[in-house]
């Protein structure tokens, strides 16, 4: 089975801006998590998108914000860009059942300038 | 939301030393999972434990999940420069996934 795939994998950016991430998961995942890292927080959960539904939500802005598509890919999106923003953004895939595994993909390395 | 704090956040040893590196909460888990993640790639997960007391091992990494399901530890016996790698534990409750800050180990050759 491949593996999740992210696109891009770096990706530079001025404030201001808006970025789309996108996120193929495995094959026969239905849910699908972003998450974003940074060497001071770590890695912070941004939320979850099951069935095109999102299900669960982390603490961040309403400039962060997330789809799920029919066929379980999934965007996210992130508006109005500020420096903090800089960081490894981090999407999961898994069955979506009550186990949780997460089955990650390479990341985006999002550098805001 | 519960948290995770993991300890030592550095661990530094030369290889073929032993180590064991914890993850603790004050919140109950129904579920702890381990992941590793080495620089440039996205966490791997290494192992699920879900009951507790459980023991779990995997060549030569020992996990094992507290009694009350609110800690667990993960021991490597003769460490090699291959485990390398920033190590996160993560623990479900109430249909909630956090993750700790993890253990940053370097293995010296």
């Amino acid at each position: 089975k491949a593996g999740v795939t992210q696109t891009p994998r770096y990706l530079i950016k001025t404030r201001g801006q808006q970025v789309t991430l996108s996120c193929s998961p495995i094959s026969g995942h239905r849910s699908v998590s972003w998450y974003q890292q940074t060497p001071g927080q770590g890695l912070q959960f941004l939320f979850e998108y099951f069935s095109e539904t999102q299900r669960n939500k982390g603490n961040f802005p309403g400039r962060f914000s997330g789809r799920q598509f029919s066929n379980s890919r999934s965007e996210m999106n992130v508006s109005t860009l500020e420096l903090g923003d800089s960081a490894l953004y981090l999407c999961a895939s898994s069955l979506g059942d009550h186990s949780y595994e997460q089955y990650f993909g390479p990341g985006t390395r999002l550098t805001v300038t | 939301t519960q948290l995770l704090e993991q300890s030592p956040q550095f661990l530094s040893i030369q290889e073929g030393e032993n180590l064991t590196v914890y993850c603790n909460s004050s919140s109950v888990f129904s579920s702890l999972q381990w992941y590793r993640q080495e620089p440039g790639e996205g966490p791997v997960l290494l192992v699920t434990v879900v009951t507790g007391g459980e023991v779990k091992k995997l060549k030569r990494l020992t996990f094992q999940f507290g009694d009350a399901r609110k800690d667990s530890s993960l021991h490597i016996t003769a460490a090699q420069p291959g485990d390398t790698g920033l190590y996160l534990c993560a623990g479900v409750s109430n249909n909630d996934m956090r993750f700790g800050a993890g253990t940053r180990l370097t293995v010296k050759p």
